[in-house]
């Protein structure tokens, strides 16, 4: 099955530019995304990007994806306090209709002042 | 809309007792999903939903149970909760997009 990897901490100063890499194993993989969770809080969709694109931007958020390597970064630009929480890489693959995620572990990024 | 709602939020069972976990959602997706987080371990599928009726095991299906009588209902219960099933409790929906959409989780504890 799919396996996602993914560093567990990131420390960035604000203002700086944010990198949160992952690799996943599954080149059938068709979708794949990146999640937010703030403290006590569920997981917010962030942005997510289909196999066939190499790039996504939206605002500060760039997704970048290789698919020959299996990697996916989420580059946050102009990092803030509030862009603090766990960042997770999902994959979703041709299991059928049950379009079921694979999720990393997650990577807890600290903005410091 | 409310999104996906669960209840309750927080729950503290003694060993052997049973629980159910209700999740609804107001967004008519016909697929839902229930997971279990634990430090470290990024999101772990229990059980998951492709249409009102259907159920299917997930990665850690083991001591749990779902049903799917309404479409915007998806319940997961413990009929005898272990140590082992304390963690944080999330549930899903997804819709004609892949994307799935998130509640705010159940803490749970099993003393």
């Amino acid at each position: 099955g799919e396996d996602v990897e993914q560093s567990l901490f990131l420390s960035v100063r604000e203002g700086d530019s944010s990198v949160i890499n992952c690799t996943y194993t599954d080149s059938s993989s068709t979708y794949l995304y990146w999640y937010k969770q703030e403290p006590g809080a569920g997981l917010q969709l962030l942005t997510y990007i289909f196999s066939n694109m190499d790039m996504k931007q939206d605002q500060r958020l760039t997704v970048l994806l290789n698919k020959k390597d299996k990697h996916l970064s989420l580059r946050i630009a102009d990092t803030q306090t509030g862009d603090s929480a766990i960042y997770f890489c999902a994959a979703t693959g041709l299991s059928g209709s049950a379009r079921q995620l694979t999720f990393g572990s997650g990577t807890q990024l600290t903005v410091l002042p | 809309n409310a999104g996906v709602t669960q209840t309750p939020k927080f729950r503290v069972l003694k060993t052997g007792q049973s629980m159910t976990l209700l999740c609804a959602q107001d967004m008519n997706h016909e697929y839902m999903y229930w997971y279990r987080q634990d430090p470290g371990m990024g999101l772990r599928l229990i059980h998951y939903s492709v249409g009102e009726g259907t159920t299917a095991k997930g990665e850690v299906p083991d001591g749990y149970n779902v049903s799917r009588l309404k479409k915007q209902n998806f319940l997961l219960g413990l009929e005898s909760a272990a140590p082992s099933q304390t963690s944080v409790y999330f549930c899903a929906s997804s819709g004609g997009q892949n994307e799935q959409y998130f509640g705010p989780g159940t803490r749970l504890t099993v003393t």
